[in-house]
C-alpha cells in the first residue's frame, strides 16, 4: 500500500514562514488526490484547514494556504503565531473510495 | 450546522467486537450530500482512516482493516455505526466519526469530539 509521507517535525520562528509537505512513497501528488490538511492540538479533534488542495475551510485565517509544490502537496503558514504550534496532518484520495492519512508533522513555534 | 457525537463502550476485551455509534444532528443521515466515516488515532500516534459509508449503504474500507470492519447506517435514528471484530491492544485508540461532502474535493468536516476505546482484559 502506498504510504503518504510528511516531515515528522518542523520548527519555525514567530512571524516566520513554514511550508509542510505531503508526498507519496511512490509517485507524485497532484490535485487529483484532493489533498486536505488538518490541525490538531493535544486532546482535541482535528480541525479542517484546507481541502481540495487550496480551499480554506470556513474561519481559517488566510495565512494558511495550500498548493502543489513539485511532486507534493504543501501547506504554507505565513506569519507563524504561537498558537500554530500543533500537529498537522494531510490526507490523500487514492481512488476506489480509499483515503490515506500522512503520519503528521509536529510543528514547533520558537 | 452538522454536528457529530460518538458513543459506545470505553473498554473492550481482546478478541471481542468493538461497537461505536455516531449520532448526527443538524442534518439528515439520508442526505445525498454526505459520506459518513470513521477515523482513529492510537495514543501518541497519527490518524488512520477506517472507512466511509454513503446513505445508500455503499461502503469503502481501509484495506488493512477490511476483513474486520463493518460500517452501517440507521436512518431511523439518524446514526451510523462502526463494528470492529477480533480486537487486540493495537486497536486501542481515540475513534472519531466525521462527515465528508459527496465530492472527493470535500474535506473531512465536521468531526466528532472523539471517544477513547481501550482494548484490555
Amino acid at each position: 500500500q502506498t504510504v503518504v509521507t510528511q516531515e515528522p517535525s518542523f520548527s519555525v520562528s514567530p512571524g516566520g514562514t513554514v511550508t509542510l509537505t505531503c508526498g507519496l512513497s511512490s509517485g507524485s501528488v497532484s490535485t487529483s488526490y484532493y489533498p486536505s490538511w488538518y490541525q490538531q492540538t493535544p486532546g482535541q479533534a482535528p480541525r479542517t484547514l484546507i481541502y481540495n488542495t487550496n480551499t480554506r475551510s470556513s474561519g481559517v485565517p488566510d495565512r494558511f494556504s495550500g498548493s502543489i509544490l513539485g511532486n507534493k502537496a504543501a501547506l504554507t503558514i505565513t506569519g507563524a503565531q504561537a498558537d500554530d504550534e500543533s500537529d498537522y496532518y494531510c490526507v490523500l484520495y487514492m481512488g476506489s473510495g480509499i483515503w490515506v492519512f500522512g503520519g503528521g508533522t509536529k510543528l514547533t513555534v520558537l | 450546522q452538522l454536528q457529530l457525537q460518538e458513543s459506545g463502550p470505553g473498554l473492550v476485551k481482546p478478541s471481542e467486537t468493538l461497537s461505536l455509534t455516531c449520532t448526527v444532528s443538524g442534518g439528515s443521515i439520508s442526505s445525498r450530500s454526505y459520506y459518513w466515516g470513521w477515523i482513529r488515532q492510537p495514543p501518541g500516534k497519527g490518524l488512520e482512516w477506517i472507512g466511509n459509508i454513503y446513505y445508500s449503504g455503499s461502503t469503502y474500507y481501509n484495506p488493512s482493516l477490511k476483513s474486520r470492519v463493518t460500517i452501517s447506517v440507521d436512518t431511523s435514528k439518524n446514526q451510523f455505526s462502526l463494528k470492529l471484530t477480533s480486537v487486540t491492544a493495537a486497536d486501542t485508540a481515540v475513534y472519531y466519526c466525521a462527515s465528508r461532502g459527496y465530492s472527493y474535493a470535500s474535506g473531512f468536516d465536521p468531526w466528532g469530539q472523539g471517544t477513547l476505546v481501550t482494548v484490555s482484559s
